[in-house]
């Protein structure tokens, strides 16, 4: 059972470039959200999606975009980067059984180095 | 708005009892949780507690709730090595989205 799967896992990008992070759950939950970790700031919301077809702005939403492609998967774009950009992005999911407790299943997380 | 405060480092000797503290601001949270992130590796859930309850044990963990000061802390007894890590404290959002209010993390160190 993986869990929530997050791929890549480290990528190091140039300013302006663009790139998708990619984000697959096999626990059937209807939420998924993107975060990024800051030092000192704990976890900041990006946008998430309370169900497929659905995704709404979070925290911070400026220089990302989202798709909810399935109910599986959930991706992240930066269409151009920045390095205000750099660092640690974590998708997380919930529903299924525990739904009424609102608990989270997080990825491993990718470490995202702007230049 | 809704926040959550947790104080960003804590340092003990193995074998002793450590205590996380942490602050939130709504009131109408339903749960309240403990998530632990070790180096290098994404959030697992530790434990939570509902709003309606006191207290909670599981373990070495123990989780206080006190409502009226909006106070949640998480207490672990004869702390191990292995216990170094960052501990955020969440609240559910009062959207009433799924979304989850995390503090800022308290590293925890623990010296040999």
């Amino acid at each position: 059972n993986a869990g929530v799967t997050q791929t890549p896992k480290f990528q190091v990008l140039k300013t302006g470039q663009s790139m998708t992070l990619q984000c697959a759950q096999d626990m059937n939950h209807n939420s998924m959200y993107w975060y990024r970790q800051d030092p000192g700031m704990g976890l900041r919301l990006i946008y998430y999606s309370a169900s497929e077809g659905t995704t709404d702005k979070g925290e911070v939403p400026n220089g990302y975009n989202v798709s909810r492609l399935n109910k599986r998967e959930f991706s992240l774009r930066l269409e151009s980067a920045a390095p205000s950009q750099t660092s640690v992005y974590f998708c997380a999911s919930s529903g299924g059984r525990q739904w009424t407790k609102n608990i989270q299943y997080f990825g491993a997380g990718t470490r995202l180095s702007v230049l | 708005g809704e926040d959550v405060e947790q104080s960003l480092f804590l340092s003990v000797r193995e074998g002793d009892s450590s205590v996380i503290n942490c602050t939130y601001t709504d009131s109408s949270s339903t749960y309240l949780y403990w998530y632990k992130q070790e180096p290098g590796a994404g959030l697992q859930l530790l434990t939570y507690i509902f709003s309606n309850m006191d207290m909670k044990q599981d373990q070495r963990l123990t989780v206080l709730l006190n409502k009226k000061d909006k106070h949640l802390s998480l207490r672990i007894a004869d702390t191990q090595t292995g216990d170094s890590a960052i501990y955020f404290c969440a609240e559910t959002s009062s959207s009433n989205t799924g979304k989850l209010i995390f503090g800022q993390g308290t590293t925890l160190q623990v010296k040999p």
